[in-house]
């Protein structure tokens, strides 16, 4: 399957641990998209990488949140301290753009669902 | 991005035709209208877009009305694996428009 994987599916933290999730694009995407989706919503854009480069944080991502991707292939979505509150689906979408983007498909992965006791 | 209005539910019975529709009426000229769809416990899938004439793909159909103010996505023989939340998304292409911008979307149920 050559999709948009995430790891792990699911996982129970109690509230003040940290976590760290994995994200692993469609190989040549040069694009990856982090969102978060709470129950009966619909997801919601936390930031975006171009290649390596973060070049968009929205302002869900409290500074208690940290994405990274280090060679423009993988990325991780670090939550430290953990609430309550950030129990939700973390999704992660991946797209190839070419020049100004005139056309840009997200794929997404099945996502993490996180669940803070 | 425009914004985009939505029935929160639909029924349909397995073998018939869906139709949802999308209400957008302050798209402007150079706005896309994108669907996506999100199956229980999975993440979202592309379905189809177009910015003003109708498309078909091997998924669906598009149609978007004269004056583009709303679209309906036709599902032409919807199955029990078409259950799922529909999102309606309009957005320009390129520049710094990177993010989709989903709103709640419709329940599709596809009874027996």
């Amino acid at each position: 399957d050559t999709g948009v994987s995430q790891d792990p599916r699911h996982k129970i933290t109690k509230r003040g641990q940290n976590v760290t999730f994995r994200c692993d694009p469609i190989s040549e995407h040069n694009r990856l998209y982090w969102y978060r989706q709470t129950l009966g919503q619909g997801p919601e854009f936390l930031t975006y990488f171009q290649n390596e480069a973060q070049l968009e944080k929205s302002r869900l991502l409290s500074d208690r949140f940290s994405a990274e991707r280090p060679k423009g292939s993988f990325s991780t979505l670090e939550i430290q301290r953990t609430e309550q509150g950030d129990s939700a689906m973390y999704l992660c979408a991946s797209s190839l753009v070419f020049g100004e983007g005139l056309y840009n498909e997200q794929f997404f992965g099945p996502g993490t669902r996180l669940t803070v006791l | 991005d425009a914004k985009t209005t939505q029935p929160t539910s639909m029924d349909c019975a397995e073998g018939r035709a869906a139709n949802l529709p999308c209400n957008h009426s302050t798209i402007s000229g150079n706005e896309y209208v994108y669907w996506y769809r999100q199956i229980h416990s999975q993440g979202p899938q592309y379905i189809i877009h177009g910015l003003k004439n109708n498309e078909t793909n091997e998924m669906a159909s598009l149609i978007i009305t004269e004056d583009r103010k709303s679209s309906t996505l036709i599902l032409p023989h919807a199955t029990l694996r078409d259950t799922a939340v529909y999102y309606c998304i309009v957005r320009v292409h390129g520049g710094s428009n990177y993010k989709l911008t989903f709103g709640k979307g419709t329940l599709l149920t596809v009874n027996p």
